[in-house]
């Protein structure tokens, strides 16, 4: 079983329409989760913290199910300039280090106009 | 702030050269971690460095692979001699120590080196 999986997608949605993504985590020890974002032969960027509270940044809510090892991303009222690949992030604490983040492999979205 | 600086963006060499990629990480970041980025393989762990030591080099595909951090403004990733299996996206990141609880672990990234080996 991979650390972190992923919807496999891609989604491709039309202008104005929710869309969410899912993710699956193996490690319960895991602490910090975060989804970023990869635009096309871009660096990945850091959309937003998942809390475990869930939090909401605007057109996008992130929410974490600890007792299922789940979060999730939300985006309401797609945009064009939403189209690009979503990775789901988590720290695998190894070697008693909680630092290294292990990377989903990503959830491409096309917002179609 | 100049936001973790790699070079070169892009590099072209012949199998069997030597290929070395530079990292300047964010100023007060205290980790350094190296990633190789393939679309069979996705984004995958090298090696990190925390206060320029190197904590977790498993992620390090064999011996012709190595990586320093002399200190805590450069890091190197060394690939002796470089093969056409080592084409890839490498991107270098740096942590944010400060933060709270469910923010320390932030990663930065560098815009990356794209290496091709003929």
């Amino acid at each position: 079983r991979k650390e972190v999986e992923q919807d496999p997608g891609p989604f491709n949605v039309p202008e104005g329409a929710t869309v969410a993504f899912n993710c699956t985590y193996s490690n319960s020890a895991s602490q910090s989760f975060f989804w970023y974002r990869q635009d096309c032969r871009k660096e990945p960027k850091l959309l937003m913290s998942v809390y475990s509270s869930g939090n909401e940044d605007g057109r996008f809510t992130a929410q974490l199910n600890r007792a299922s090892q789940y979060i999730s991303l939300l985006i309401r009222d797609s945009k064009l300039s939403d189209s690009a690949t979503y990775l789901c992030v988590v720290n695998i604490p190894k070697w008693g280090s909680a630092r290294q983040l292990t990377f989903g492999s990503g959830t491409q979205l096309t917002v179609l106009p | 702030d100049a936001g973790v600086i790699q070079s070169p963006r892009h590099e072209v060499t012949e199998m069997g050269q030597e290929v070395t990629l530079r990292c300047k990480p964010i100023s007060g970041h205290n980790s350094l971690f190296w990633y190789r980025q393939t679309m069979m393989r996705g984004l995958e762990l090298l090696i990190y460095f925390n206060n320029n030591v190197p904590i977790d080099d498993s992620g390090m595909p064999e011996d012709r692979f190595s990586a320093k951090m002399p200190n805590a403004s450069f890091s190197t990733l060394k690939i002796q001699p470089s093969e056409p299996r080592d084409s890839a996206v490498y991107f270098c990141a740096s942590r944010d120590p400060s933060g709270g609880a469910e923010d320390k672990n932030i990663q930065y990234f560098g815009a990356g080196t794209r290496l091709s080996v003929l």
